[in-house]
């Protein structure tokens, strides 16, 4: 049961334009969510964070949106780079404490030079 | 820098040997750390959460007596692959966390049985 989908395996975007990254849920009592960046071989890197009493944050190029009712939330890279192109995981989890994190199937990032 | 320290970072060796898998939280005290694994194009797998001081919880399907972890102390949890197997060839990882905090990754060890 993928609790946490990320439906596009890849993507493709010109350098300087927006990258959209988009990811699905499917357990409510996530409340935390968060997207990793990923390159072969290493571990996942921390990006971003948005709790569910937001529907937005922003950090540099970086801005989460999230949406409640449709347990939709999107990464939204501006301008895109080539030091951008990777893997980008999204997760889940329920916030307090020490809570596992469910990832999702992470999405191919290629920006175009 | 890193925050979380994971040593060795790829491994090779013979069917039926047992491998030790370190990782450390170099910035803070990590009461729970978490292993992961993954397969090739394929995404993050939790095995299980180690507890500082106490028996780990392990995920549905993973084997405890295959991989052993113990959390000795408050910035180091280790995780054993007891007679490994081809098998169990994979990129295991390691995480740790402050409280309510995103969790920080280790670099990954590259497990390769032959």
């Amino acid at each position: 049961d993928q609790q946490v989908k990320q439906n596009s395996p890849s993507l493709s975007v010109q350098e300087g334009r927006i990258s959209i990254l988009n990811c699905d849920y499917t357990n409510s009592m996530f409340d935390y969510f968060l997207w990793y960046k990923k390159y072969p071989a290493e571990g996942p890197t921390f990006l971003i964070s948005i709790s569910s009493i937001k529907d937005k944050n922003e950090d540099g190029r970086f801005t989460v949106f999230l949406n409640k009712s449709a347990k939709h939330l999107s990464l939204h890279i501006v301008p895109s780079q080539p030091g951008d192109s990777a893997v980008y995981f999204c997760a889940a989890r329920r916030s307090g404490g020490y809570q596992k994190v469910t990832f999702g199937t992470g999405t191919k990032l290629q920006v175009i030079p | 820098g890193a925050v979380v320290s994971q040593h060795p970072s790829w491994v090779i060796c013979k069917s039926g040997t047992s491998v030790k898998i370190e990782c450390r939280s170099l910035d803070f005290q990590a009461t729970t750390m978490f292993w992961y694994r993954q397969f090739p194009k394929q995404s993050l797998m939790l095995m299980a959460t180690s507890n500082e001081g106490s028996k780990a919880t392990y995920e549905q399907g993973v084997e405890k007596d295959k991989f052993l972890i113990n959390h000795a102390s408050l910035t180091l949890s280790t995780l054993t692959v007891t007679s490994a197997h081809p098998e169990d060839s994979s990129f295991y990882i390691c995480s740790a966390s402050g409280w309510d905090q995103p969790q920080h990754f280790g670099d990954g060890t590259r497990l390769s049985i032959l």
